[in-house]
């Protein structure tokens, strides 16, 4: 069945270092969409980014992803960590079982 | 724009106890989800439905009931609390091939 496997558990950085969280996927399915959702302390997870379409960059809110089915990869970047992006984030899938895989989530600290 | 409303916000329970937890959403999305999440921990997937009155098994339905009554509302119910259980759960909805808007959760503690 579909798979998601994200970097381990927790990613410790300084701010003002590049954020780097892994994410790579199975499916079967050659179009999938790839989904970063993000999880703020005390709050429900929340949309980061989203892509279906390989090789295009996505961006939001300083944070970017671009899907790679050659690797199928989507890892999360930023190129300057704040203290605000301290939080849990969750690689997720889609294929055409309509039904949405998500990773184990990755926990991101950022000290001052 | 729409909303998720999860009812109640903090359940408390007895071992054994059947305990239901209520969600509603006005986005008229087809797909709705119930997650549990443990303390610092991931999302787990307990139910999820495609349409009204459709069931589909998650990874963690053992113990779970779950029942879409209508396209707007999907109910999970406990069947027998665990003592000492503790977890948030989180229901969602999404339209098909688009992202997950999720409630604010239902707090979980049994005694």
């Amino acid at each position: 069945g579909d798979s998601v496997t994200q970097t381990e558990g927790l990613v410790t950085l300084t701010e003002g270092l590049p954020v780097m969280l892994n994410c790579t996927y199975q499916t079967i399915y050659s179009n999938p969409f790839l989904f970063w959702y993000v999880q703020h302390l005390n709050e429900s997870p929340r949309l980061l980014l989203k892509s279906f379409t390989d090789n295009k960059r996505t961006e939001h809110q300083g944070f970017h992803a671009t899907l790679h089915k050659s690797s199928s990869s989507f890892h999360l970047q930023k190129s300057s960590a704040q203290l605000s992006d301290s939080a849990l984030y969750y690689c997720a899938l889609l294929s055409n079982t309509n039904k949405v895989v998500f990773g184990t989530g990755t926990r991101l600290q950022v000290l001052p | 724009g729409g909303i998720i409303t999860q009812t109640p916000k903090f359940l408390i329970g007895q071992e054994g106890q059947k305990l239901t937890l209520k969600c509603q959403q006005n986005f008229n999305h087809d797909t709705m989800y119930w997650y549990r999440q443990d303390s610092g921990k991931g999302l787990r997937l307990i139910y999820y439905s495609i349409t009204e009155n459709d069931l589909q098994k998650g990874d963690l339905s053992e113990g779970y009931d779950a029942s879409r009554e209508k396209k707007s509302s999907f109910s999970l119910t406990v069947t027998s609390a665990q003592k000492n259980e503790m977890a948030v759960f989180l229901c969602a909805s999404s339209n098909g091939w688009d992202e997950q808007y999720f409630g604010p959760g239902t707090r979980l503690t049994v005694l």
